[in-house]
Parts: C-alpha cells; structure tokens; sequence
C-alpha cells in the first residue's frame, strides 16, 4: 500500500538554526499538509498546500515557517530559526481526491529537538 | 475555527465495549473523523462521518449527530493492541482540526 515517507526521523538541531523537513506524499494525491504534536499534546494544523500554493495556515505557521513542492514527489517545511518550543513531532499528510470522505493519510512524523 | 472535547483518559478491560465521545463547536463542517496513534507514531484513520447515524467498520463504529454537534466511536471487543490514543477530529473544507486525544487503556 503506498504511503507517505518522511525524512528524517529525527532532527537535532541548534536554536536559531534552519532545518528542512522533508517529506514524499503518496504520488497521487493533490492536497497536502503538515501537523505537528508537542510532546503528550495534540495534533496542530500548521499549513495546507494545494495547487502549488498555500490554501490555508494555522497562526502556529509564522513568518519563519514555510513549504515548498520543488519537484514532483518531495514536500518541504523549512523553519528559518528555530526556537526550543518548536521541539515537536512534525507530521506530513497527504488526501487524495479530496472529496468528504477522503481520509488523511500520515508520514511517521520528524521529531525535531531544538536544543 | 473548530474546538473538539474529548475524555482525556478511558480504561476498560479485553473483550469490553467501551465509547468515545466527542462534542464539536465549528464552523464550515463537513464531517467528523476519528483516527488511532500509538506512542506518538502516525496516526492512522479509523472512520469518518459526514451524514448522521452509525458507520460500522469491523470492531470499530462511529455515530455523528450533526444536530446535537456530537459524535462517537464505539469500540467492541477490546483487545490489548486498542490501548492508544484516539482522536476525533473536525473536518472543513480546508483541513482536519483535532481534538485533544483519548488514551485508551485496555486491561486484562
């Protein structure tokens, strides 16, 4: 069954440090998405990306978060400088259709330690 | 926006039934979603509801009343692998808002 791949598992990285978070949604579907859960807490929306663009962020997805589809298959968050609360699970989703009951189909998630 | 409740925790014992309940304020509504994490892995979909009444997927059932804002998962025939979380979570046309997590704790 295919499913949506993300690299790395986990990130260690500085404060103030950029990282990219990459991701390979299921090669046919057209909307896509990044969550994250803070450690114990729940799944945020931070951004929808649809059509090449941004259709929708959350206030989470400032101005040092963005996304970017540079090819085909890879889906990238880039965090600028990073803060210590940005250590969180980060998710990648993918939908197909996007029709209703089109369900969101999850990555294994990058655990981003920022240190 | 959406805001979703859910119990924080639930324990039940293998072989039980247990329900999941969740109460949903939002906007824009298309449906509701529930979907199982296990120790912070991914989380995977379990059912969704975008009609009023009962899905059935195997042990697993959801029920959304659009009218009352509420929805559940049933869960029958508990077995020691259900212990996770469970998340019911709000759908619009632009993305899934989720609840805050049920642990569900399954005891022999």
């Amino acid at each position: 069954e295919p499913e949506v791949t993300q690299t790395p598992s986990h990130q260690v990285t500085q404060m103030g440090q950029e990282v990219i978070l990459r991701c390979v949604p299921i090669s046919n579907h057209l909307y896509f998405y990044w969550y994250r859960q803070i450690l114990g807490q729940k799944v945020e929306f931070l951004v929808s990306f649809y059509n090449n663009e941004i259709s929708e962020k959350s206030e989470i997805f400032d101005d040092q978060f963005s996304v970017e589809r540079p090819d085909g298959s890879n889906f990238t968050l880039k965090i600028r400088s990073t803060k210590l609360e940005d250590s969180a699970m980060y998710f990648c989703a993918s939908m197909g259709e996007g029709s209703r009951n089109s369900p969101l189909h999850f990555g294994n998630g990058t655990r981003l330690t920022v240190t | 926006g959406q805001s979703l409740e859910q119990p924080s925790e639930v324990t039940a014992v293998e072989g039980a039934i247990v329900q999941i309940n969740c109460t949903y304020q939002t906007s824009g509504f298309y449906g509701l979603s529930w979907y199982q994490q296990h120790d912070g892995g991914a989380p995977t979909f379990l059912s969704y509801n975008a009609l009023d009444g009962l899905e059935e997927t195997g042990r697993f059932s959801s029920f959304l009343s659009r009218s009352d804002s509420y929805g559940y998962l049933l869960l029958q025939e508990l077995q020691m692998k259900d212990s996770a979380s469970y998340f019911c979570a709000g759908r619009d046309a632009g993305k899934s808002t989720f609840g805050d997590g049920t642990t569900l704790t399954v005891k022999p």
